[in-house]
């Protein structure tokens, strides 16, 4: 079946680090991957996202490469900052549309 | 653009109470998805609907979870009767089906109803 497997967290980061939180799946066929953010208090966001294997989803200076090979779309930044703490969800999409979520990741970005 | 509704945002009841939730989603938006977010994990679909119609049910607990979608706009959410391990935050998210498809639109999440169930 569809699986996304994330690393655990909390995550604990310093100002300006750099950030990778690893994500792996297991799907049946050619999924959409995607990273979503939950900020405290709010609802999910939409954070980046790829459609097909080696494509590059990125936006507020996060990464996220869609690897066939390996099966992962690591999320990565190169410098965080205190207002990226949050819990970041990976998941997938299979062909009839359902996302499927890992078990999110929570970062901690100390100043 | 208004972003998907819900309401209320906290909801404390006792076992075997119900309950009912209610989303509005991004105007134009033809489907509307349920999700329950248990504590420490990730959202799981609940049901997802097509205008009025439902997609896929297959992880809604029916003996106790009922949903509907009525003029394919708003949508309701009720648990009857309620359970000490249905305490968790319910996410209302839709999306349209844009130009390739049923499911292969971004999903546009509300801010979610946390429910205590004690």
């Amino acid at each position: 079946g569809n699986s996304v497997t994330q690393m655990e967290g909390p995550v604990t980061l310093s100002e300006e680090a750099f950030l990778t939180i690893n994500c792996t799946y297991t799907a049946t066929g050619y999924p959409s991957l995607f990273w979503y953010v939950q900020y405290p208090g709010e609802g999910l966001q939409l954070l980046l996202k790829a459609t097909k294997a080696d494509d590059k989803g990125s936006n507020k200076g996060f990464e996220a490469t869609y690897r066939k090979e390996t099966t992962s779309f690591h999320l990565e930044k190169g410098s965080v900052q205190v207002s990226d703490s949050a819990v970041y969800f990976c998941a997938l999409k299979n062909q009839g549309g359902k996302l499927i979520f890992g078990q999110g990741t929570e970062l901690s970005v100390k100043p | 653009e208004a972003g998907v509704a819900q309401s209320p945002r906290y909801k404390i009841i006792e076992k075997r109470q119900s309950v009912a939730f209610w989303c509005n989603p991004i105007s134009g938006h033809a489907t509307l998805y349920w999700y329950q977010q248990i504590l420490g994990q990730g959202p799981k679909l609940l049901i997802q609907f097509q205008n009025n119609g439902v997609v896929d049910d297959s992880q809604l607990p029916k003996d106790r979870f009922s949903a509907e979608r009525l003029k394919g706009v708003d949508s309701t959410l009720k648990i009857q009767p309620a359970k000490l391990e249905d305490s968790a935050v319910y996410l209302c998210a839709s999306s349209s089906p844009g130009t390739s498809g049923i499911g292969t639109d971004t999903q546009y999440f509300g801010p979610g109803t946390r429910l205590t169930v004690l």
